[in-house]
């Protein structure tokens, strides 16, 4: 099994410009989450979804919009990238009750 | 802020010997507390989990106690290896066995020193 894959794992954007994070899973799991993490910090949430067609919001979602149309996939997208967005991106699944599998992180800079 | 902290940022201690991470959490219907193993450029990797109806569970060398009284949790790494070097970072759950949400702490850097 894969597990969880991270796609890209580099990318570099420029103020403004517009990206979408890929992550999927083989594992099926129906708890999918994005987190970032900030240098020297611990890993903040993002956006949640329990199954396909339901997502919701975590402690940080502004600038952030995901879907959840496959139990497979759940990208993230950037729409108007900007400085503050800078981090390593992680992409998490589960089972109901179970502990999260994570990614290897998707390193973000935006200049 | 975050609910979930550590006492000590970084941990260095020599090769054999047990090593312990602490963590504090203030939100006491947290229910469900995991350990996170994070190496360099990786992302982090599940090591234990306890439940609140639980004091202790014990893995392959790590032990994780629950202190519900103090709000404590702490992880022992028993004959510490070269190979446990890494950040670990403790987790607290709110939402009830639906096991989303998690809460991390800011981790702790455990080096080993051969």
């Amino acid at each position: 099994n894969a597990g969880v894959t991270q796609t890209p794992k580099f990318r570099i954007l420029k103020i403004g410009q517009s990206m979408t994070l890929q992550c999927t899973q083989d594992m099926n799991h129906n708890y999918m989450y994005w987190y970032r993490q900030d240098p020297g910090m611990g890993l903040k949430l993002i956006y949640y979804s329990v199954g396909a067609g339901i997502t919701d919001k975590g402690e940080v979602p502004n600038g952030y919009n995901v879907s959840r149309s496959t139990t497979e996939d759940f990208p993230l997208r950037l729409e108007l990238a900007a400085p503050s967005q800078t981090s390593v991106y992680f992409c998490a699944s589960s089972l109901r009750g179970q502990p999260q599998h994570f990614g290897d992180g998707t390193r973000l800079s935006i200049l | 802020g975050e609910s979930v902290g550590l006492h000590l940022p970084t941990l260095s201690v020599q090769e054999g010997d047990n090593s312990i991470i602490n963590c504090a959490y203030s939100n006491s219907a947290s229910d469900y507390f995991i350990w996170y193993k994070q190496e360099s450029g990786k992302g982090p990797q599940f090591i234990i989990d306890i439940r609140s109806n639980m004091d202790k569970r014990q893995g392959q060398r790590v032990t994780v106690l629950l202190n519900k009284t103090v709000k404590h949790l702490s992880l022992q790494i028993a004959a510490t290896q070269p190979g446990d070097s890494a950040v670990y970072f403790c987790a607290e759950n709110i939402g009830g066995s639906s096991n989303y949400k998690l809460t991390f702490g800011k981790g702790t850097l455990l080096t080993v020193n051969p």
